[in-house]
This record gives C-alpha cells, structure tokens and sequence, in this order.
C-alpha cells in the first residue's frame, strides 16, 4: 500500500485567484493521477502526471488550467488557475504503487471552495 | 466507453443487517474493479481490489464477488454496524489505467 499526504486539506479562495494542491507519497510510484470531484458527484480524471515530463490531461482538461508537475517519483503538484465557483470542488490525488497490482490508492483530497 | 452504475443510490438499514451493494458495467473487458470506502469530505479508501481473473475477494465482513460475462459485481458487508456508514464507490479499471468510476451508493446503518 502507499500513504498518501495532500497539503491543503480544504482551503476557501477568492475568484481569480490560484491555489496549488501538493501531494506526497511515502514510497516511490509509477503512476500519480489527480481527479476531481464536485460537489454531489462521482470523481473524473483530470490527468495523468508522469514524472519528467509533462502531463496527460483527459478531455475537457487543459494545461493552462491546471498545470501539474511531477519532479520526481514522490511528489506532485495540481495547480487550479483562475478559479471560479464552479472549480469547487474535491481533488484527489491518487497513485499506483510500484507491485503493479493495479490497485489504486487515494490521499484525502483538498476541498476548494471558490467564491 | 465503459459506463459504471451502482444500485441502489442509497441505503438505510437497521445495526446487524446484511448489506448488498450493486455495481454494473457495460464493458466485459477490465483489467481489474476495486471497491472503495468514501466518509464525508474525505478521500477515498480502497476495500477490496478483484482482477480480471478473479471471481472474488474477501477481507474481514466485506465480500465482493465479479461476474464479467454480465458486468455485475456485488459488494456484502456481513453483520453492518453504524461504523459501517459512508458512501461505497465501485471503480473498474480498463487497460489504460483510466478508472471508470460509478455514483456510489450511501449507506446509513442505523443503532
């Protein structure tokens, strides 16, 4: 298994503004993902962040958006840029650990609450 | 693309009770479906992983069966106590790593 740190654990922020959401893991792991998850629904996938090299992001998901980076394999960091009300909501980082099991853990999320 | 349902949206039942939990979904080719544990607010915890050639899985009270020919995977939680209340999350995995996940269910054990 991996423990999974995530730093802010909730945060409320202005309209406009940006807030980077840090996550650590306690072990070296092959596969990082962030999701989000609005309020009252289930969690999509914003991207994948590989470690040296830019992120995968999924439809609908921008970099401009929300930058990621991956400097090494414990770390990661999703920035939500520009925030409006609408980006409230929970990210979830979640990893894969290196066993290959293909079981997923997730850290506790940071709800953002944007107003 | 895959499609993930989870029956029924949510769950009300007497302490001691059995509890089942549905999830279905509409294409047979996964690599693995983990169940997962979500209390209010708070991340996800992982209950049981079944991989594709695997037909369940159990750990303490929690059972959880796959059936790929229908796309149905059935979550029993034995002998449900108040500590048990929370919302369940069914997550198929695809060979992409792209987690399809359903709408959960939220379950309420009563004293």
């Amino acid at each position: 298994s991996a423990v999974i740190s995530q730093k802010p654990s909730r945060d409320i922020c202005q309209r406009g503004t940006s807030l980077t959401i840090q996550c650590q893991v306690d072990s070296q792991v092959t596969m990082m993902f962030w999701y989000r998850q609005q309020p009252g629904q289930s969690l999509t996938l914003i991207a994948t962040a590989n470690q040296g090299s830019e992120a995968t992001y999924e439809s609908g998901f921008v970099i401009d958006k929300f930058p990621i980076s991956r400097p090494n394999l414990t770390f990661s960091t999703l920035t939500v840029s520009n925030m409006s009300p609408e980006d409230s909501s929970i990210y979830l980082c979640s990893v894969e650990t290196t066993e290959n099991t293909g079981e997923l853990f997730f850290g506790e999320g940071s709800r953002l609450t944007v107003l | 693309k895959q499609e993930v349902t989870q029956i029924p949206a949510a769950l009300s039942v007497p302490e001691g009770e059995n509890l089942v939990l549905n999830c279905s979904f509409t294409d047979s080719a996964i690599y693995n479906l983990q169940w997962f544990r979500q209390d209010p607010g708070k991340g996800l915890t992982s209950l049981l992983l079944i991989q594709s050639s695997q037909r369940e899985q159990t750990s303490g009270r929690l059972n959880a069966s796959l059936d790929k020919s229908s796309g149905r995977s059935t979550l029993y939680i034995a002998a449900s106590q108040p500590g048990d209340s929370a919302t369940y999350l069914c997550a198929v995995y695809p060979n992409d790593y792209k987690l399809s996940f359903g709408a959960g269910t939220t379950v309420t054990v009563r004293a």
